[in-house]
């Protein structure tokens, strides 16, 4: 079955700097890769979401990229703000077959510093 | 709109006992899953409902958890015999179809004694 990392486990920036966060997957039939952001004790919130036939999206400050080649997707938050500060997940999941439940990386804990 | 919410926000509850969970997922939304989190970790999966009947419970670790969506719409999940080991927030998650945008709820804490 899919297997998702994610790497850092925690990340800490300063207020203002960029922060990245990478996965990779293992079933190159996973085509929807979807980014939670999720506070403390807070239900996980969708910030953004890419196709596999797509290679950027971006929404403001938050931006992911995706290479099927080599099967990682990227999330890229610039500008960070102490708001910022959660653990984020990024997940996969293969959309069209029988499946469409999402499989998920364990997480970054983004602190972001004033 | 409102979003997903989910009954009870904790629950605590002792070792063999029997509990059950509630969602009630976006009017209008087909697809329903139920996902386990544990301390420290990432969602997993436990079970997916197209309409009323489970089309993917696969994720379900044993057979003393079960699930039903009788009308379409709210979902119970049901625990029984519970052991300390089920102890995690489960989250329970709806969409429009089953490939779109999945929107969670705030989960419900289950803590067994």
């Amino acid at each position: 079955g899919e297997n998702v990392e994610q790497h850092p486990s925690t990340l800490s920036v300063q207020e203002g700097d960029s922060a990245v966060i990478k996965c990779t997957y293992s079933d190159s039939a996973s085509n929807y890769f979807p980014w939670y952001k999720q506070e403390l004790g807070k239900r996980p919130q969708l910030i953004i979401d890419i196709r596999s036939n797509v290679g950027e999206k971006k929404d403001q400050r938050i931006a992911v990229t995706l290479n099927k080649t080599a099967k990682h997707f990227s999330l890229h938050i610039t500008e960070t703000q102490p708001e910022d500060s959660a653990v984020y997940f990024c997940a996969a999941s293969i959309n069209g077959g029988s499946q469409g439940n999402l499989i998920f990386g364990k997480g970054t804990k983004l602190s972001v510093k004033p | 709109g409102a979003g997903v919410s989910q009954t009870p926000s904790n629950k605590v509850t002792e070792k063999g006992k029997y509990v059950e969970l509630r969602c009630d997922p976006i009017s209008g939304h087909t697809a329903l899953y139920w996902y386990r989190q544990s301390l420290g970790q990432g969602p997993e999966f436990l079970i997916y409902f197209q309409g009323t009947g489970a089309a993917d419970d696969s994720g379900l670790p044993n057979d003393r958890f079960f699930a039903v969506r009788p009308e379409g719409s709210v979902s119970t999940l049901k625990i029984q015999r519970t052991e300390r080991g089920d102890s995690a927030v489960y989250l329970c998650a709806s969409s429009f179809y089953r490939e779109d945008r999945q929107f969670f709820g705030p989960g419900t804490r289950l803590t067994v004694l």
